[in-house]
């Protein structure tokens, strides 16, 4: 079946410091796979997302690529914030039908410090 | 644009009570529509997904159900809840276009705490 692994933390990392947090999945197919942000309290949203291999999605200076060799999607950043901190959850979803499921890893709790 | 909104925002409930948690969205028409939980210190668990009215499918069997009586709203029910069902649960939808990449979006989400 699909399943993602992505690294439990938590991550505590410096005002400014690189921000690596690891991602990999199992699939059948062609999956397409996302990152999503909770910040605390909230619900999901969207970070970023890539639906094919090398695909490169990017937004508020997160990227991730599509690597198809070593099924792995790993959310990186070159100097996070405080304001970054929050749950982040890598995904990939599949094909059921006519509706399109979501498959979560755990979440990994990223706190930026001042 | 298309919005979700579910509520309530919070809930605190008794064992044995009744739920009700309502989900709607707005600006988009026949959605792909979703309850997923998340468990205190877990990840997020799909619960019932639906392609239109009337139409649901369960992923785990559990005290829960799931209801969808308009196209663009989604209820979520127990008749009976426990403790175990204490959780943030969230309600989401996606276009029902084949296409790949399709994105889920999420709502707020409703904390239910049940004592």
């Amino acid at each position: 079946g699909n399943s993602v692994t992505q690294m439990e933390g938590p991550v505590t990392l410096s005002e400014e410091a690189f921000l690596t947090i690891n991602c990999t999945y199992t699939a059948t197919g062609y999956p397409s796979l996302f990152w999503y942000v909770q910040y605390p309290g909230e619900g999901l949203q969207l970070l970023l997302k890539a639906t094919k291999a090398d695909d490169k999605g990017s937004n508020k200076g997160f990227e991730a690529t599509y690597r198809k060799e070593t099924t792995s999607f790993h959310l990186e950043k070159g100097s996070v914030q405080v304001s970054d901190s929050a749950v982040y959850f890598c995904a990939l979803s599949y094909s059921g039908g006519s509706n399109y499921k979501l498959t979560f890893g755990k979440g990994t709790l990223l706190t930026v410090n001042p | 644009s298309q919005t979700i909104h579910q509520w309530p925002a919070t809930l605190v409930q008794p064992v044995g009570s009744p739920l009700s948690l309502e989900c709607t969205v707005e600006g988009t028409s026949n959605p792909n529509l979703y309850w997923y939980r998340q468990a205190a210190g877990r990840g997020l668990q799909l619960l019932f997904y639906s392609i239109g009215i009337g139409q649901i499918s369960s992923e785990v069997p559990q005290n829960l159900s799931a209801s969808r009586p308009q196209d663009r709203q989604f209820i979520l029910s127990s008749k009976k809840l426990l403790l175990s069902d204490s959780g943030f649960y969230l309600c989401a939808w996606s276009k029902t276009k084949k296409s790949s990449g399709n994105t889920i979006y999420f709502g707020e989400g409703s904390w239910l705490t049940v004592v």
